[in-house]
């Protein structure tokens, strides 16, 4: 059973606030990412790290930034949200192993920007 | 580049099997992983596969060709809680490891 948990859950939010998502996870896995993912489409990498003070941008452009201070937490912020940033995101972690790196998803965050 | 093919929709009946194919082209493997989401929900781990052949866990088998790209994943026995999408994802050697994930295939399971 996976550990790792996002709040808030859902988020209705007016253009240009400033808003994080939080993610955080017990399992003591090194490597965290975070992922977004439209209604019917695929899973986009935007931000990963693979240990404290190590943050990577991903696949596609995302305006967010993230923060690794801690093994366990990987916080997601959009300074200033829009529309376009409408979307589900999906935090992940795995272990810094070789082999089977299973990817442990969190519950997600439904984003709505007004 | 990266590309990674599956069907968007599925159909079939309780009790049935289903195959749920995968193709994908990238620039390296090191593995092939089967996730289930179902709506609204996370995806949760289902099968890994790096070698070639079948991986059997229970109602579902994962099978994998990688000369010819190709992996798929059998359900057995299907119940109605199997409607769910089911997302293929490679891990990309030239990427750093990291998962490419296809759009995923929506499975409707009917009684």
């Amino acid at each position: 059973e996976a550990d790792i948990y996002q709040t808030p859950r859902y988020l209705v939010i007016g253009t240009g606030k400033k808003i994080t998502l939080e993610c955080s996870q017990t399992m003591g896995h090194d490597k965290m990412y975070w992922y977004q993912q439209d209604p019917g489409m695929e899973l986009h990498l935007i931000h990963y790290s693979y240990g404290v003070n190590s943050t990577e941008k991903g696949d596609l452009s995302s305006e967010s930034t993230v923060s690794r201070i801690r093994t366990e937490h990987f916080p997601l912020t959009l300074e200033s949200a829009r529309p376009s940033h409408t979307s589900q995101y999906l935090c992940a972690s795995s272990p810094l192993t070789s082999g089977q790196e299973t990817q442990y998803f969190g519950p997600g965050t439904r984003l709505l920007v007004l | 580049g990266q590309n990674i093919d599956q069907p968007t929709e599925m159909t079939a009946t309780e009790g049935a099997i289903v195959q749920i194919n995968c193709t994908y082209q990238t620039s390296g493997f090191n593995g092939l992983f089967w996730y289930q989401q179902h709506a609204g929900e996370a995806p949760t781990f289902l099968s890994y596969n790096v070698l070639d052949g079948l991986e059997e866990k229970g109602r579902f088998s994962s099978f994998l060709s990688r000369s010819k790209g190709y992996s798929y994943l059998l359900l057995k026995e299907l119940q109605m809680k199997d409607s769910a999408s089911y997302l293929c994802a490679v891990r990309d050697t030239s990427r750093t490891d990291k998962l490419i994930f296809g759009t995923g295939t929506r499975l409707q399971v009917f009684p």
